[in-house]
């Protein structure tokens, strides 16, 4: 079985300061891992994506993230928050077998000027 | 190309009503996905459909069921609502719904049971 964990509900950060969203995950397979960015009244967007190769991944409007398998973590990160990052975020993982992906609970971030 | 679109957007029913949405998906796309969205259960998998067949099932009991057509347009259909079906619907298309691949979303069908 496949889980994900983000740790903290709630992210606040200072606009330009650095972005750390946490996830860590849990699957018997190798893992396909996603974040999501979802802004209110809308639906998810994706951000970055892992499934193989280079383990440090960069995705749209300045986000990376770093698959550790060790660690069993995916955190997202970005260098200087914008007042537009402000949004929920969810970590996700599948697995080749099907596409039902597994949902973190999501962490909501929040840029204060 | 077009994104995945959802209707109707925003839906009011009753207890014990039943309530039909539908998604149509990315031109070329073949899978189409639902999830259900609520504050206290977070994302959860409802189905997957490919190819008019349900490929994949999530926990759910059996009034929440759905199809799809040749076009790849799918409906989801929710049986004698209860007040807990309340929730954001998402529905996500992909090419041949591999795991690896990008789920794209639509923007959600908004259902309130009252």
């Amino acid at each position: 079985a496949q889980s994900v964990t983000q740790l903290g509900s709630h992210v606040s950060v200072s606009e330009g300061a650095l972005v750390l969203l946490r996830c860590n995950y849990s699957s018997s397979v190798p893992p396909y891992l996603f974040w999501y960015v979802q802004y209110p009244n809308q639906g998810l967007q994706l951000l970055l994506k892992y499934t193989t190769g280079a383990t440090l991944v960069k995705g749209i409007n300045g986000f990376e993230a770093e698959f550790k398998k060790s660690e069993t973590s995916f955190h997202l990160t970005k260098p200087s928050a914008h007042m537009s990052d402000a949004a929920e975020y969810f970590c996700a993982v599948s697995a080749e077998a099907g596409t039902a992906l597994i949902f973190g609970k999501g962490t909501t971030l929040s840029v204060s000027s | 190309k077009a994104g995945v679109t959802q209707t109707p957007r925003y839906l009011i029913k009753t207890r014990g009503q039943q309530v039909t949405l539908s998604c149509s998906p990315i031109s070329g796309h073949r899978s189409v996905s639902w999830y259900q969205q609520t504050p206290g259960q977070g994302l959860q998998f409802l189905f997957e459909y490919f190819s008019e067949t349900q490929r994949n099932k999530g926990n759910f009991p059996g009034r929440f069921s759905g199809r799809q057509f040749s076009n790849s347009r799918s409906e989801m259909n929710v049986s004698t609502l209860e007040l807990g079906d309340s929730a954001l619907y998402l529905c996500a298309s992909s090419s041949t719904g591999t795991g690896r691949e990008t789920q794209y979303f639509g923007p959600g069908t908004r259902l309130l049971v009252l």
